[in-house]
């Protein structure tokens, strides 16, 4: 069936570090790939989407690229703050079984000053 | 705005105990449902709605019950807690079925003792 792997964490960066976030996933089709974020005490966000090979996803300097050929939907920022601190989470839309969106397991992102 | 609103934000209950977990969305949205968050497994489906009087079940359903007589409100029951129900449970909502963006609630934390 349909689903997502994410990198375990938590990772740990200081500021204004590369942070790299690797997703990759397994769908029949073709589903549109998110990245979501959770925010402490706070319920999950959208950061971005992706609905085609090789489109990219941006927002708030977050990217990702949809690649069908790696089945890869990777999370990049080339300058992270300490107000990035948060859970990531990789989905995407299985829109061939009831519409569901089916999250990876997250991954913890912590920010050094 | 409102968006989507939960409530409790904490409840704590003793095995056996019955309770119902608010969730209602202020934006007319068709389509809500109920995740389940638990430390390393991402978010799990538990059951979704696709507009008032439908109901299907998720990943997980079972011990779970739903009913959806508004567009509004989602509410979600637990018969009989047990302690493999202790987890944070988010509602969220979206416009149809087919939308691709995920409306959530800030969460409940439930411990079943």
């Amino acid at each position: 069936g349909d689903s997502v792997t994410q990198m375990e964490g938590p990772v740990t960066l200081s500021e204004e570090a590369f942070l790299t976030i690797n997703c990759t996933y397994t769908a029949t089709g073709y589903p549109s790939l998110f990245w979501y974020v959770q925010y402490p005490g706070e319920g999950l966000q959208l950061l971005l989407k992706a609905t085609k090979a090789d489109d990219k996803g941006s927002n708030k300097g977050f990217e990702a690229t949809y690649r069908k050929e790696t089945t890869s939907f990777h999370l990049e920022k080339g300058s992270v703050q300490v107000s990035d601190s948060a859970v990531y989470f990789c989905a995407l839309g299985a829109y061939s079984s009831a519409s569901k969106i089916i999250f990876g397991s997250g991954t913890r992102l912590s920010i050094r000053p | 705005n409102a968006g989507v609103t939960q409530t409790p934000k904490f409840q704590v209950l003793k095995t056996g105990q019955s309770m119902t977990l608010q969730c209602a969305q202020d934006m007319n949205h068709e389509y809500m449902s109920w995740y389940r968050q638990d430390p390393g497994m991402g978010l799990r489906l538990i059951h979704y709605s696709v507009g008032a009087g439908i109901t299907d079940q998720g990943e997980v359903p079972n011990g779970y019950n739903v009913s959806r007589s508004t567009t509004e409100d989602f509410p979600l029951r637990l018969l009989s807690a047990a302690p493999s129900q202790t987890s944070v449970y988010f509602c969220a909502s979206s416009q149809t079925q087919g939308s691709e963006k995920l409306f959530f609630g800030s969460g409940t934390q439930l411990s079943v003792l």
